[in-house]
């Protein structure tokens, strides 16, 4: 079974521009979280969606959004890039309905602002 | 009152001892806690996970300890290898909602 797929891994963005990054969860989950990993503040919790919805956010400003589509695969948006966004950005997916924390993560997407 | 607090941020153990990393929280809502253990270059993995509705669980050499009164658990690697050198990350699940992450103990076993 293929597990969490990210695209791209790596990516370099000037201040001011924006970036979308894909997330492709394993096969047969509906849950997608975002979280953004940086050193020093471990993995902070961006958003959740279950089945096209957003079930869950955290305390990003609205630069940062996402979406799911029918067939489960998500994508994150940040817009007017700052350096300080800087991070790896981590996609998870699980299975459960109910959200009890059990989440499969994929390698990540390494975004470096100049 | 979301916080996990996780200790230390970095350690340091010889081959065959025991690693010993401490997490702390405060929201009694929260119903589940795994760890995570992530490589360079790779994502988080799940590890092991406890609910509180137990002390201690314990899975090959690593074991978790729960102490529901003093909320707090912990997550001890015995015959530490070099292989388990990674960064380990503890977490809470506040019943229907989001994972709360610690902020990562980075661990080191040397030869």
């Amino acid at each position: 079974k293929a597990g969490v797929t990210q695209t791209p891994r790596y990516l370099i963005k000037t201040r001011g521009q924006q970036v979308t990054l894909s997330c492709s969860p394993i096969s047969g989950h509906r849950s997608v979280s975002w979280y953004q990993q940086t050193p020093g503040q471990g993995l902070q919790f961006l958003f959740e969606y279950f089945s096209e919805t957003q079930r869950n956010k955290g305390n990003f400003p609205g630069r940062f959004s996402g979406r799911q589509f029918s067939n489960s695969r998500s994508e994150m948006n940040v817009s007017t890039l700052e350096l300080g966004d800087s991070a790896l950005y981590l996609c998870a997916s699980s299975t459960d309905r109910v959200n009890t924390g059990e989440l499969f993560f994929g390698e990540g997407s390494r975004l470096t602002v100049l | 009152q979301q916080q996990v607090k996780q200790s230390p941020q970095s350690l340091i153990v010889q081959k065959g001892g025991i690693s010993i990393i401490n997490c702390a929280y405060e929201n009694t809502a929260f119903d589940y806690f795994p760890w995570y253990q992530q490589f360079p270059g790779k994502g988080p993995a799940l590890l092991i996970a406890i609910r509180p509705d137990v002390s201690e669980k314990k899975e090959g050499r690593f074991t978790i300890s729960f102490n529901k009164s003093a909320k707090q658990f912990s997550l001890h690697i015995m015959d530490s290898q070099p292989g388990d050198s990674a960064t380990y990350f503890c977490a809470a699940h506040p019943g229907f909602q989001k994972l709360v992450f610690g902020t990562g103990t980075r661990l080191l076993v040397s030869p």
